[in-house]
């Protein structure tokens, strides 16, 4: 079954810093990827997606990841945090199947931004 | 892009009665969509994936009689929580998968509290 460790449940930089979030997945065969962004209370917002295209994936609001199959990786980055990117943020990976395999969710990082 | 709707955000019902969730594709349809279920400060878990047409698919260890999930057509699913329990108060996202766009739109969840 897939599935993706993100390292580190919590992460705290200070404003203007890079921001690191890391996400490794289990799969032999590269799968689809995302990272979402959830603010309290509520739903899940797409900041970007990994479907075999460029391995460099640019998202919405200055973030952007990296797949690296040589290290099962698909790190999300952005080069100067706001103090609005506080949030928790969840990696995922399904299969490259069909339409009924389900998103299976990392355990999430939570990111303080310091001013 | 697309759009699930999910209605209501917010409901306080009394211990032993039910709860209806509904999930609506605005702008697409869904021919699957899931149900996930997210306590506090953790990640999202898979309770049932929802076939238009077909019984939805239960994960492990998810009550399919307590919660009871009807997707009679391709832009709308109900999960209906019933005789509710105060263990059974949570957060519940919907999400629906776009096949045009290799992606997966969510709900913005409904956070049901049982007194």
């Amino acid at each position: 079954a897939q599935s993706v460790t993100q390292l580190g449940s919590h992460v705290s930089v200070s404003e203007g810093a890079l921001v690191l979030l890391r996400c490794n997945y289990s799969s032999s065969v590269p799968p689809y990827l995302f990272w979402y962004v959830q603010y309290p209370n509520q739903g899940l917002q797409l900041l970007l997606k990994y479907t075999s295209a460029a391995t460099l994936v640019k998202g919405i609001n200055g973030f952007e990841a990296e797949f690296k199959k040589s290290e099962t990786s698909f790190h999300l980055t952005k080069p100067s945090a706001h103090m609005s990117d506080a949030a928790e943020y969840f990696c995922a990976v399904s299969d490259r199947g069909s339409g009924n395999t389900p998103l299976v969710f990392g355990k999430g990082t939570r990111l303080s931004v310091i001013a | 892009g697309a759009v699930v709707s999910q209605h209501p955000s917010r409901v306080i019902c009394k211990s032993g009665t039910s709860v209806k969730i509904e999930c609506r594709s605005l702008d697409f349809q869904a021919t699957t969509m899931f149900w996930y279920r997210q306590f506090p400060k953790q990640s999202l878990m898979l309770m049932a994936t929802s076939n238009e047409g077909s019984k939805a698919t239960y994960e492990q260890g998810v009550e399919k009689d307590k919660f009871l999930i009807n997707h009679a057509s391709l832009t709308l699913s109900t999960l209906t929580v019933t005789s509710a329990h105060p263990e059974d108060s949570s957060f519940y996202i919907c999400s629906a998968r776009d096949d045009r766009a290799h992606g997966y739109t969510f709900g913005s969840g409904t956070r049901l509290t049982v007194v």
